[in-house]
């Protein structure tokens, strides 16, 4: 069955650093989504991409989507203590949309 | 709009027990859907459901049923639950032409 996986597993970072998570699925998507849970908390959608090579901003995030739709990253610029928490891509196959997430990046800040 | 629901919040249960998490949500969306939430395994779908009276299996089903009666309601059964079963429940749901996934708060189950 697919497959997503996520690097790294965890990320400590000093706070002011930069933070990047890559996703990569066994196959192709038809899109990709991200996820962000806080400690404690449940998934909230950050955002979802389509396009082949897609690139997105949301103020210090930026999310990329692979050429071959077959992986995807979240970078974080300059993070600071509110991005804590642990940030998952999903994605469906093309033809069946059961999504699929991936293990997660559990991202803390070292303030 | 209080979006989707969970309940029990905790629940603890002893090995061979049953129960019903309830799961409702009011934006009248036709996707539904069931994820358990394990350390380092990311969120793993039990069961889903396309709208009422639909339901089709996820990739960890066994142990687990469900049923659609209404739009609103889409609870999840354990028949006879197992320490294996400990975990963290979502519930989620989305609306038609969208493919955003709005979560509940999650039901922590402990099997001993």
């Amino acid at each position: 069955g697919q497959q997503v996986m996520q690097i790294p597993q965890y990320q400590h970072v000093q706070e002011g650093e930069d933070f990047t998570t890559y996703c990569n699925s066994s196959t192709t998507l038809s899109n990709i989504q991200w996820y962000k849970q806080r400690p404690g908390g449940h998934p909230v959608f950050l955002i979802q991409l389509v396009k082949s090579g897609e690139v997105k901003k949301q103020k210090r995030l930026t999310f990329q989507f692979g050429e071959a739709k077959k992986n995807s990253s979240l970078h974080i610029t300059a993070t600071q203590t509110t991005d804590v928490g642990t940030y998952f891509c999903a994605g469906p196959n093309f033809g069946n949309e059961k999504l699929t997430f991936g293990t997660g990046t559990r991202l803390t800040i070292i303030p | 709009n209080a979006g989707v629901t969970q309940t029990p919040k905790f629940q603890v249960l002893k090995t061979g027990q049953s129960m019903t998490l309830q799961c409702a949500q009011d934006m009248n969306h036709e996707y539904m859907s069931w994820y358990r939430q394990d350390p380092g395994m990311g969120l793993r779908l039990i069961h889903y459901s396309v709208g009422a009276g639909i339901t089709d299996q996820g990739e960890v089903p066994n142990g687990y049923n469900v049923s659609r009666s209404t739009t609103e309601d889409f609870p999840l059964r354990l028949l006879s639950a197992a320490p294996s079963q400990t975990s963290v429940y979502f519930c989620a749901s989305t609306g038609a032409g969208s493919y955003e996934q709005y979560f509940g708060p999650g039901t922590r189950l402990t099997v001993t």
